[in-house]
């Protein structure tokens, strides 16, 4: 079974901190993903990484950078956190090649910015 | 992100079916997934749908239809346990999907 874990479930912060989710995956996936959760927006994207040292901006980049130093691990940074990025982050991975093969999601961080 | 449609909420009642639409644009479709997701939970993978037509897994069905730019998930036999969000997504041309923002299931006793 694939497993992403996310180092947090629960996480506050205070205006203006930087802020790091860090994510694991254990099946050697090329591609990562992560995403904000928010209710009545669904899952939007904010960066994704198709290999290691590489990354492409999503939908919703503004105010996140992300670092893929190895190919297990894909970290979200928000360089100085404000009370709008409260919300559910879900880090996903998935297999380059195989299209049928799903994106595989952690549980989710839910960051509250104070 | 592209435009995924699908309804709010549905209830319906244990051991009956419901239908749950999903609406894209069809430009540049290339494979179409859903999700349940669990309150608090990870989102977790149902089906795969890319070429027209019904796929069927136990009490879930997936249909598509790439001209009209239209799927549904298709649940029997309701059990309490699929309260849920449904979650469709949509592949446009390379691996990074667009999600609808969900339908809510609610199953009644």
């Amino acid at each position: 079974d694939v497993k992403v874990t996310q180092s947090s479930r629960y996480l506050v912060k205070r205006t203006g901190e930087k802020v790091f989710l860090e994510c694991v995956q254990d099946m050697d996936h090329e591609n990562m993903f992560w995403y904000r959760q928010d209710p009545g927006l669904g899952l939007r994207l904010i960066y994704f990484s198709y290999d290691v040292k590489m990354k492409e901006k999503g939908d919703i980049p503004e105010g996140y950078s992300v670092s893929r130093e190895k190919k297990e691990r894909f970290s979200l940074i928000l360089e100085s956190a404000s009370t709008n990025q409260t919300s559910m982050y879900l880090c996903a991975s998935s297999q380059t090649g195989e299209k049928r093969k799903p994106q595989h999601f952690g549980d989710g961080t839910r960051l509250s910015i104070l | 992100g592209q435009n995924i449609d699908q309804p709010t909420e549905m209830t319906a009642t244990e051991g009956a079916i419901v239908q749950i639409n999903c609406t894209y644009q069809t430009s540049g479709f290339n494979g179409l997934f859903w999700y349940q997701q669990h309150a608090g939970e990870a989102p977790t993978f149902l089906s795969y749908n890319v070429l027209d037509g019904l796929e069927e897994k136990g009490r879930f069905s997936s249909f598509l239809s790439r001209s009209k730019g239209y799927s549904y998930l298709l649940l029997k036999e309701l059990q309490m346990k699929d309260s849920a969000s449904y979650l469709c997504a949509v592949r446009f041309n390379d691996y990074k999907l667009s999600f609808g923002a969900g339908t809510t299931v609610t199953v009644r006793a």
